[in-house]
């Protein structure tokens, strides 16, 4: 049980290039979530997915995009890389319909923009 | 607009003393609240977490209190253990919210020997 996994775990890019963040979690997770942390920041929300097929915006979803093609899978794209958007990435899954639902966090990506 | 603020960036607690992280939020629909701990180049792995129905929850070494009237929340740790060191995120759902969390900017504990 590997739990939430992302890749690649660092990358560099130039600007205006494309990329895409794989998250894979296999705990059967309807809901899945992608945040990015800034230095002095905590995480904020990205986009999000309850469910595979849905995606929905979150609180910086500006430059991004995602598809939650697989139940297990949720993809975060960058089409034209900005140096804004240097950060670290990280995905996070729940199960949702309970009081205690908890969120449960990959290891992160690394993304550097120059 | 920060909706939930953890005003110490920092704490050095002595090993063996209490811990006491403290987070503040402002928005009344949060139900759920969460603290997670993280390690450099780690994921956030969670620690604890409390019910608005309720105002205390322990687990070990590990107790959250909430204060709804005062919309304030806050991580006791006791015994401080060298492991405990790491950045402390506070963390909030809004009522009937699958939209993710909303976090604090983090408080770096560092227990001292």
């Amino acid at each position: 049980n590997a739990g939430v996994t992302q890749t690649p775990k660092f990358r560099v890019l130039k600007t205006g290039q494309s990329m895409t963040l794989l998250c894979a979690q296999d705990m059967n997770h309807e809901y899945m979530y992608w945040y990015r942390q800034d230095p002095g920041m905590g995480l904020r929300l990205i986009h999000y997915s309850v469910g595979e097929g849905t995606t929905a915006k979150g609180e910086v979803p500006d430059g991004y995009n995602v598809s939650r093609l697989k139940k297990q899978n949720f993809l975060l794209g960058l089409e034209s890389a900005a140096p804004s958007q240097t950060s670290v990435y990280f995905c996070a899954s729940s199960y949702p319909g309970t009081l205690q639902e908890t969120q449960y966090f990959g290891p992160g990506t690394r993304l550097l923009v120059l | 607009d920060q909706q939930v603020k953890q005003n110490s960036p920092s704490l050095s607690v002595q090993e063996g003393r209490i811990s006491i992280l403290n987070c503040d939020y402002t928005n009344s629909m949060f139900d759920y609240f969460l603290w997670y701990k993280k390690y450099p180049a780690e994921g956030p792995t969670f620690l604890i977490s409390i019910s608005s129905i309720k105002d205390k929850n322990e687990d070990g070494r590990f107790t959250v209190f909430l204060n709804k009237s005062a919309k304030h929340l806050s991580l006791h740790i006791v015994p401080s253990q060298p492991g405990d060191s790491a950045v402390y995120f506070c963390a909030a759902r809004a009522r009937g919210g699958a939209d993710g969390l909303t976090f604090g900017k983090g408080t770096h504990l560092i227990i001292q020997p």
